[in-house]
């Protein structure tokens, strides 16, 4: 089945210990998303790429950073993870088409605990 | 700008009561329109979609969805809750619209639903 997939689904790393996060997709879409989920909040969108084309919003701290190395894979790197950077991360893809409705599929999620 | 409100945090149902998830927005432009549902440590799954063709909308595991433009509203409901369905719902609206740039979406702040045996 086509899916989006995000390793590792558990991620325990050291207060500023660099970590990366990964997410592949066989849905072929050209769009492809990081969120952060805080508990109890709304998944809040980090960056995105459009193809080759990244797009970062304006409120995302510089400690995080995205590689597309190509379609299929996209990763999350957080340079100097701080306490407050735990939680869920989520990925997600997208068909960007005129005309097509762009729907997005999200991953499993990867859950980042900073000790 | 595109904005969602879900109004209660928290819904409780018994097993076999209507659920009522309720969900308002805001667009300048029609909007596209989701609801996703997240089981505790899981990705968001979707539920369903508005894509400004039938009003209502039917969905997976028996959810539907009403637009209604004067309201401004896209309530999910479901006739009869099952222990399976306590879940976290989200709303969200697609920010662009116009067909030519990324659908980013807006999230509502959710809503858990616990569901009583």
């Amino acid at each position: 089945d086509a899916m989006v997939i995000q390793n590792p689904r558990y991620q325990v790393t050291q207060f500023g210990k660099p970590v990366t996060l990964s997410c592949s997709q066989t849905l072929n879409h050209n769009v492809m998303y990081w969120y952060q989920q805080k508990s109890s909040q709304a998944p809040k969108l980090l960056f995105h790429y459009y193809d080759k084309d990244f797009n970062n919003e304006a409120d995302t701290p510089d400690n995080f950073q995205s590689r597309r190395p190509n379609t299929s894979f996209c990763f999350l790197d957080i340079r100097s993870p701080g306490l407050g950077d735990a939680a869920m991360y989520l990925c997600a893809t997208s068909r960007d088409t005129a005309g097509v409705l762009k729907t997005q599929y999200f991953g499993p999620g990867t859950r980042l605990l900073v000790l | 700008a595109q904005s969602v409100t879900q109004l209660g945090s928290h819904v409780s149902v018994s097993e076999g009561a209507l659920v009522l998830l309720r969900c308002n927005y805001s667009s300048s432009v029609p909007p596209y329109l989701f609801w996703y549902v997240q089981y505790p440590n899981q990705g968001l799954q979707l539920l369903l979609k508005y894509t400004s063709a039938a009003t209502l909308v039917k969905g997976i595991n028996g959810f539907e969805a009403e637009f209604k433009k004067s309201e401004t509203s896209f309530h999910l409901t479901k006739p009869s809750a099952h222990m399976s369905d306590a879940a976290e719902y989200f709303c969200a609206v697609s920010a662009d619209t116009d067909g030519g740039s990324q659908g980013n979406l807006i999230f509502g702040k959710g809503t858990k639903l616990s569901v009583k045996p």
